[in-house]
């Protein structure tokens, strides 16, 4: 069974620019999210997804941030503009959803952006 | 308060050693606990899941779960240098399918 699938690995751009990240999740899991991850730090929930449905993005910076789980399979995160603290491990990870069994989640290999 | 509270570390063991990593947690009514690897410039790598009080085994990994004390640990036996790595514990907390990790323990195990 193929895991969570991100892309890109590595991003670098200017401040200012766009950036989008894509994931596709483990098949059948219909819970997605977005972590961010900085050096030392566990990983704080951006965004959760039931479906296509946004659950919980009480954490995600709306003025720069934004997503989107078109038919409820993959997803896609954009900052625009990015800004220098923006640097960080972007990380996706997929589970099972209500009702569907054990609620362990899945990592992919993250995209590691770096912004200057 | 943290939500879930872990030591930095870092936490050096011998090789052979059994190696204890605790977390501490303030939400009550949590459900389910997990135990993540990761390595240096890797992903979190799901490890151990534990959702009854008590201990789970599986291989050379033994999760311990108190919710009376809202204490989770992982015990990892016969340390090898190829556990060196950090350790997250994760929270879902109650009536939600959000996870809370903690700040995660480095672990060294010196050969």
């Amino acid at each position: 069974e193929a895991g969570v699938v991100q892309s890109p690995r590595y991003k670098i751009i200017e401040k200012k620019q766009p950036v989008a990240f894509w994931c596709n999740p483990i098949s059948g899991h219909n819970t997605l999210y977005w972590y961010l991850q900085n050096l030392g730090q566990g990983p704080e929930l951006l965004i959760r997804y039931e479906n296509e449905e946004a659950v919980d993005d009480s954490q995600l910076p709306k003025d720069r941030f934004s997503a989107e789980r078109l038919k409820g399979v993959d997803s896609t995160l954009k900052i625009q503009p990015a800004e220098l603290g923006d640097s960080a491990v972007y990380l996706c990870a997929s589970s099972k959803g209500l009702g569907q069994g054990n609620t362990e989640a899945f990592f992919g290999q993250g995209t590691r952006l770096t912004v200057v | 308060q943290k939500e879930v509270e872990q030591n930095s570390g870092p936490l050096s063991v011998p090789e052979g050693a059994i190696a204890s990593l605790n977390c501490t947690y303030s939400d009550r009514g949590s459900q389910s606990f997990f135990w993540y690897r990761q390595y240096s410039g890797k992903s979190p790598e799901l490890i151990m899941s534990i959702y009854s009080n008590g201990d789970k085994e599986d291989g050379r990994f033994t999760a311990q779960l108190n919710k009376a004390s809202q204490y989770v640990s992982l015990l990892i036996r016969d340390s090898q240098p190829s556990d060196s790595a950090t350790y997250l514990c994760a929270v879902r907390g109650s009536g939600t399918y959000k996870y809370i990790f903690g700040t995660g323990t480095r672990l060294k195990v010196l050969a």
